[in-house]
């Protein structure tokens, strides 16, 4: 079945320092989206990606749908303390039952001061 | 609007015991799903709705069971509670399949003793 796979894990990373997390699709997919679980809280929307190569940003996250639209990748610029949390981008499958989304394992984002 | 609710926010068990999680939205979605988040695993679908009346089986369905009697309402109920239950589990909801954002609801905490 289609899978979704990030990397890394996770990242400690120094306050002010870059950020990139990876994901990864074994098919094509017809969009990607990009969550944000916060320590405690629950996965919030950050962004949809739909055209092959599209570049979107937010602030200092600048989010990338390769060309394959097979892969994807988030990128934080000179993190914060409030970047920290687990992010997770998500691919649309189509099954029988109807056509929803599949997480990625998600990449879990530390920053220290 | 209160978006997606969920209750309880806790709850203990002891292994046997069952159990019914509410979840609620009032922003008149037609998909509407169950996930359950362990360290590490990322977010696993339980079982989803594509509409009222309708369920269907996830990633890991197996120890529970759904109902979705009413659009606003999604049901995710543990018929005996077993340890390997104990997590976090998240409602969600999204206007349609997989091209649409997920809204999810602040989780509930379950442990089974």
């Amino acid at each position: 079945g289609q899978q979704v796979m990030q990397i890394p894990q996770y990242q400690h990373v120094q306050e002010g320092e870059d950020f990139t997390t990876y994901c990864n699709s074994s098919t094509t997919l017809s969009n990607i989206q990009w969550y944000k679980q916060r320590p405690g809280g629950h996965p919030v929307f950050l962004i949809q990606l739909v055209k092959s190569g599209e570049v979107k940003k937010q602030k200092r996250l600048t989010f990338q749908f390769g060309e394959a639209k097979k892969n994807s990748s988030l990128h934080i610029t000179a993190t914060q303390t409030t970047d920290v949390g687990t992010y997770f981008c998500a691919g649309p499958i189509l099954t029988g039952g109807g056509n929803k989304l599949t997480f990625g394992t998600g990449t879990q984002l530390k920053v220290e001061l | 609007n209160a978006g997606v609710t969920q209750t309880p926010k806790f709850r203990v068990l002891k292994t046997g015991q069952s159990m019914t999680l509410l979840c609620a939205q009032d922003m008149n979605h037609e998909y509407m799903y169950w996930y359950r988040q362990d360290p590490g695993m990322g977010l696993r679908l339980i079982h989803y709705s594509v509409g009222e009346g309708t369920t269907a089986k996830g990633e890991v369905p197996d120890g529970y069971n759904v109902s979705r009697l009413k659009k606003q309402n999604f049901l995710l109920g543990l018929e005996s509670a077993a340890p390997s239950q104990t997590s976090v589990y998240f409602c969600a909801s999204s206007l349609s399949g997989g091209a649409y954002e997920q809204y999810f609801g602040p989780g509930t905490r379950l442990t089974v003793t």
